[in-house]
């Protein structure tokens, strides 16, 4: 059964600083990754898609993927208040009929000013 | 461009009765799915559509639980009859990549219906 693991926090951050948040998947056929951010009572949504080994930054956020070690990582440099939320790890099989997200139970990021 | 759409937001119902969950994807993405998160869970998939037809509806938990889709427009999730366990956020969301497209594109989420049964 595949398995998306995050570790709930929460995890509290200074402003101005890295935030690293993580995510390990059990299923070695999960190929792409995504990072959603989920407000309170909101909806998810989308910051980060990787599926290729490395590094893939936008602005503030960089994701990373190691799939020999099945981890995936999101960085959040300069952290500011305003990214305080839950967020949440996916893994998605892909291939004919793989549209499944597998989520994991999000980590809660506190960013204190 | 108008996001993807669910209502009620809020669903208080009595044990026994008939809930209907609607959605309103975004105009012109083929694949619409239907996701929910119960008390300390994580968010778990349930089926997906494309245009009308149910590509995978390996997360419905139980005949209790009806997905439509007529026309391939918006989608109903009916409830009947409810149970206590099916309490949770119900997530719509829609995407546009037919063909996967190396599958990274995510979807995009509407803000869910809580449904509570007492």
């Amino acid at each position: 059964q595949k398995e998306v693991e995050q570790n709930s926090g929460p995890l509290s951050v200074p402003e101005g600083a890295i935030a690293s948040l993580n995510c390990t998947y059990s299923d070695r056929v999960s190929q792409s990754f995504f990072w959603y951010r989920q407000y309170s009572g909101k909806s998810p949504e989308l910051i980060m898609s990787i599926y290729s080994n490395g590094d893939k930054e936008d602005g503030r956020f960089t994701a990373q993927l190691n799939k020999a070690s099945q981890y995936v990582s999101l960085l959040i440099r300069d952290s500011q208040p305003s990214d305080s939320a839950t967020y949440l790890c996916a893994a998605r099989l892909t291939g004919a009929g793989s549209y499944q997200l597998t989520f994991g139970k999000g980590t809660k990021l506190s960013v204190i000013p | 461009e108008a996001g993807v759409t669910q209502f009620p937001s809020h669903s208080v119902i009595e044990k026994g009765q008939t809930v209907t969950l609607r959605c309103d994807p975004i105009s012109g993405h083929d694949n619409l799915y239907w996701y929910r998160r119960v008390m300390g869970k994580e968010i778990k998939f349930l089926l997906h559509f494309v245009k009308e037809s149910k590509q995978d509806e390996s997360g419905m938990p139980n005949n209790r639980f009806l997905a439509e889709r007529t026309g391939g427009t918006y989608s109903t999730l009916k409830v009947q009859p409810a149970e206590l366990e099916d309490s949770g956020v119900y997530f719509c969301a829609s995407s546009q990549d037919r063909f996967l497209r190396q599958g990274y594109y995510g979807y995009t989420f509407g803000s869910g219906t809580r449904l509570t049964v007492v």
